[in-house]
């Protein structure tokens, strides 16, 4: 099993262009989320969702989207690209809501510069 | 929203010592879980912790749920050089594991 796949691994990007970092699971798993980390803080949700059709906001939802048609794929879209979304953006998915579900399988992560 | 403190920030230790690190948060978890992160990689889960009072180990880890289920620690005994990297505690409720929250991590140095 490959995981959790994110692509692209870096991108740079000029302010005000868009583009859609894309997520890939292989697990079945109905949980999936994006995250971003900035130095010297912790993983910061962005969005979520709990299975195909279904999304939620997270804490930094501003200035992202996302959509689940299928369990396996969970893509992230920047719909006009700012400085402050320089940062790490993780991908992770879990098997199901509760439960002693073992916790969270992360992507390597997409390294994203806005310049 | 929750919030958790994760201590200390950054710790600098000789190879062969012991190190602990705790998270404390304002709210309580059903599930506390502790990641390690290595340099230009994602998060991997170290250890699940699912009842207060429960004590996990899995090698030289050994990790706690607080009783009050707003706390836990990881201690990490004799430590090595590939041990260096963040550490990072999360706390989630059973009724949606996908909003897990985060701490902002323990930067471990070994030095050998």
């Amino acid at each position: 099993n490959a995981g959790v796949t994110q692509t692209p691994k870096f991108q740079v990007l000029k302010t005000g262009q868009s583009m859609t970092l894309q997520c890939a699971q292989d697990m079945n798993h109905e949980y999936m989320s994006w995250y971003r980390q900035d130095p010297g803080m912790g993983l910061r949700l962005i969005h979520y969702s709990v299975g195909a059709g279904i999304t939620d906001q997270g804490e930094v939802p501003n200035g992202y989207n996302v959509s689940r048609s299928t369990t396996e794929d969970f893509p992230l879209r920047l719909l006009s690209a700012a400085p402050s979304q320089t940062s790490v953006y993780f991908c992770a998915s879990t098997p199901s809501a509760g439960g002693e579900t073992g916790g969270y399988t992360f992507g390597s992560g997409t390294r994203l510069t806005v310049v | 929203g929750q919030q958790l403190n994760q201590s200390p920030q950054s710790m600098f230790i000789q190879e062969g010592e012991d190190v602990s690190m705790n998270c404390t948060s304002s709210s309580i978890f059903n599930t506390w879980l502790w990641y390690k992160q290595d340099p230009g990689e994602g998060p991997v889960l170290l250890i699940a912790l699912y009842k207060a009072g429960e004590l996990t180990s899995n090698g030289r880890l050994t990790a706690q749920f607080g009783i009050t289920r707003k706390d836990s620690f990881l201690n990490i005994s004799a430590s090595i050089p590939s041990d260096v990297g963040i550490y990072f505690c999360a706390g989630q409720l059973s009724t949606n594991a996908g909003k897990s929250t985060f701490g902002d991590g323990t930067t471990l140095t070994v030095k050998p």
